[in-house]
């Protein structure tokens, strides 16, 4: 059966610093890749998505990246982060002709 | 831009009554995926149910189902005999497809709480 594994679970982190969370999936091949914040008490927004290796889609400008560099590895990074950059954080797969995502058990994000 | 609309920030339901969700949303596509997430305390999203735009049937899983209303854009979900493990957020979400990826659209979800 697929699984989505993301970590940590938790994070502390100074303001300016650098921000690397790493997702990955088993037991699939050839997924697409997401990932969502957020902000508390509110809905998920969609950050980025990936089709392939390598191939990186933003949805909204921000101080944040992500990478592909495995077919089942996702990563979001940030050279140094910002008190806005706070939040939960999910990383998501789905099946590329199937509908529904599948998410991790995210991670908290705290800059201080 | 598509867009899900949750108009119940809170809603509360007493331990084995029924109680129902509301979800709107706003698109121009005729065929189109919906959901139901639940995130419990754990804040992992879990997949409560889905419904494919072109079938007219209402899903149902146990002891949730929903009410697809299309021509309103509307999506509700109703949950019977309430237990205590469905307090959680829930989110209804709006499926697109864009080129080969597939893009969830959340509302701002409905906090449920069961009351013993």
């Amino acid at each position: 059966s697929q699984t989505i594994h993301q970590w940590p679970a938790t994070l502390v982190q100074p303001v300016g610093s650098p921000l690397s969370l790493e997702c990955t999936v088993e037991g699939t091949s050839n997924p697409n890749l997401y990932w969502y914040r957020q902000a508390a008490g509110r809905g998920l927004q969609l950050l980025f998505y990936s089709v392939g290796i390598g191939q990186i889609s933003s949805e909204v400008p921000q101080n944040l990246s992500a990478s592909r560099p495995q077919d089942r590895q996702f990563i979001l990074s940030s050279k140094k982060l910002l008190l806005s950059d706070s939040g939960f954080y999910l990383c998501a797969w789905s099946v590329r002709r199937d509908t529904e995502a599948f998410f991790g058990q995210g991670t908290r994000l705290t800059v201080v | 831009a598509q867009t899900v609309t949750q108009s119940q920030p809170e809603m509360s339901v007493q331990e084995a009554e029924t109680v129902t969700l509301s979800c709107t949303y706003d698109t121009s596509e005729s065929d189109y995926y919906l959901f139901w997430y639940k995130q419990p305390p754990s804040r992992q999203m879990i997949l409560v149910i889905r419904q494919e735009a072109y079938k007219q049937q209402n899903a149902t899983e146990n002891r949730f189902s929903v009410n697809f209303q299309k021509a309103a854009k509307s999506f509700s979900l109703k949950i019977s005999d309430s237990q205590l493990g469905d307090a959680a957020m829930y989110f209804c979400a709006y499926l697109i497809s864009s080129g080969s990826a597939r893009q969830l659209t959340f509302g701002s979800g409905t906090q449920l709480t069961v009351l013993p």
